[in-house]
């Protein structure tokens, strides 16, 4: 099984940064994902680590650190539009399954304010 | 718009009543998933298909029967619901199902259970 954990919410200020944590416990650790999901929207793919490092893409930044067991989503020059929840998901390889399962945490809710 | 595309958006239902939701994806993408969001929970993942055949089955109650007809369609058949399903249900679909596949999910079915 998986334990992920992330803050149930955040709030920061439009045109500041903010990063957004999340730490994992997992047996056989295939990759995090990071998605992005308005209020009554899909969830939107936003980033894939699996290896260490920082991986950018823009405004969003999202880095792994495996043997802490560690993520961050970094988000620059804040926008109103990125007021969402902020899913946490690791992919690992249940022992016995064909298949790679992927876990969420219950997200981050977001709000920017001006 | 992320190409996978669920009906209906809204569903009302009694506990006595039998409905369908349905997921369709054009991506061209060969597994196919069924998740419940519950408020205040982590994504749950229900079933799992790849190439039409179901690969996992999360321990789900046999009320939620699902259908894969082919790689693009997938269905969840809902019978003798519980008050405690109401929540939504996402679909999401990827190219496969190994790890380094990304799954894009659809808007999902808000589901009201009286």
């Amino acid at each position: 099984g998986q334990n992920i954990d992330q803050p149930t919410e955040m709030t920061a200020t439009e045109g500041a940064i903010v990063q957004i944590n999340c730490t994992y416990q997992t047996s056989g650790f295939n990759g995090l994902f990071w998605y992005q999901q308005h209020a009554g929207e899909a969830p939107t793919f936003l980033s894939y680590n699996v290896l260490d490092g920082l991986e950018e893409k823009g405004r969003f930044s999202s880095f792994l650190s495996r043997s802490k067991g560690y993520s961050y989503l970094l988000l620059k020059e804040l926008q109103m539009k990125d007021s969402a929840s902020y899913l946490c998901a690791v992919r690992d390889r249940e022992s016995g399954a064909g298949s790679y399962q992927l876990t969420f945490g219950k997200g981050t809710k977001l709000s920017v304010i001006p | 718009e992320t190409g996978v595309t669920q009906t209906p958006r809204h569903l009302v239902m009694g506990m006595t009543n039998k409905k369908s939701l349905k997921c369709e994806q054009h991506l061209g993408h060969n597994a196919m998933y069924w998740y419940k969001q519950s408020a205040k929970k982590p994504l749950e993942l229900m079933f799992v298909y790849n190439f039409k055949e179901q690969t996992e089955n999360n321990s789900v109650p046999s009320r939620f029967s699902p259908e894969c007809p082919n790689s693009s369609h997938l269905f969840l058949h809902l019978h003798t619901l519980q008050p405690e399903d109401s929540a939504l249900y996402l679909c999401a679909s990827s190219q496969g199902p190994g790890a380094e596949n990304i799954q894009y999910f659809g808007a999902g079915t808000r589901l009201s259970v009286l």
